[in-house]
């Protein structure tokens, strides 16, 4: 069965960085993209990040991108978010997703739909002084 | 930048009864990037419902997802116990990149 399984609960101080990881299995780690998305206490989803884990390929929001960077090991199957320069509105949990790119034969060609099948448990992340 | 509102925000119904939650785009989208997900306190999101209306693996037939254009719909036929969570929509752009909608709680009356 596919699995995701994110690291534990972090606490930093501002302007500090954290990194997150998030180890596959139960499925070929290249096949898929992974994707981040962070929700903050009390609000909703924002995504931050997807990284290709075939090529490496990464793309980011454009709300973060000065300060994350995703990779990844495929020896050991894991994802990892870092996110640099933390602020306190950085507070959130942290998600990885694995994405599932999905072809549908229509007519006139393939449709393609793009979604996230699979979720990590997430990782807390504080940052306070 | 497309956005996508959801409404309503909050959705007060009893078990058994149907729900219908609305997720609208800022302007027209390809029908097959759109999904939806489930949210219960405390836990990650679940897939619902890609390409605006598939149904992902196991998950029940009660939940439905249909649409086009600007103005997407999410329907529960009988809201059992544990459906009543935080569902969202998200959008695929090309780059990659997604959206997510802020949102609709669906609480018990």
């Amino acid at each position: 069965q596919v699995q995701l399984v994110q690291s534990g609960a972090e606490v930093k101080k501002p302007g500090a960085s954290v990194k997150v990881s998030c180890q596959a299995s139960g499925y070929t780690f290249t096949s898929y993209g992974i994707t981040w998305v962070r929700q903050a206490p009390g609000q909703g989803l924002e995504w931050m990040g997807w990284i290709s884990a075939y090529k490496g390929n990464t793309n980011y929001a454009q709300k973060v991108q000065d300060r994350v960077s995703l990779t990844t090991d495929t020896s050991t199957s894991t994802a990892y978010m870092e996110l640099r320069s933390l602020r306190s509105d950085d507070t959130a949990v942290y998600y990885c997703a694995r994405l599932k790119v999905d072809p549908h034969y229509s007519g006139n060609g393939y449709l393609y739909s793009y979604y996230f099948d699979y979720w990590g448990q997430g990782t807390l992340v504080t940052v306070s002084s | 930048e497309i956005v996508l509102t959801q409404s309503p925000g909050t959705l007060s119904l009893s078990p058994g009864e149907r729900a219908t939650l609305s997720c609208r785009a800022s302007q027209s989208v390809t029908s097959t990037y759109l999904a939806w997900y489930q949210q219960k306190p405390g836990q990650a999101p679940r897939l619902l419902i890609y390409g605006a209306s598939s149904r992902a693996t196991g998950i029940p037939d009660r939940f439905s997802g249909s649409g086009s254009g600007t103005d997407f719909t999410l329907t529960i036929s009988r809201l059992e116990p544990e459906d009543f969570a935080v569902y969202y929509c998200q959008l695929y752009h090309s780059s990659p990149t997604w959206t997510f909608g802020q949102g609709t709680k669906v609480e018990i009356k």
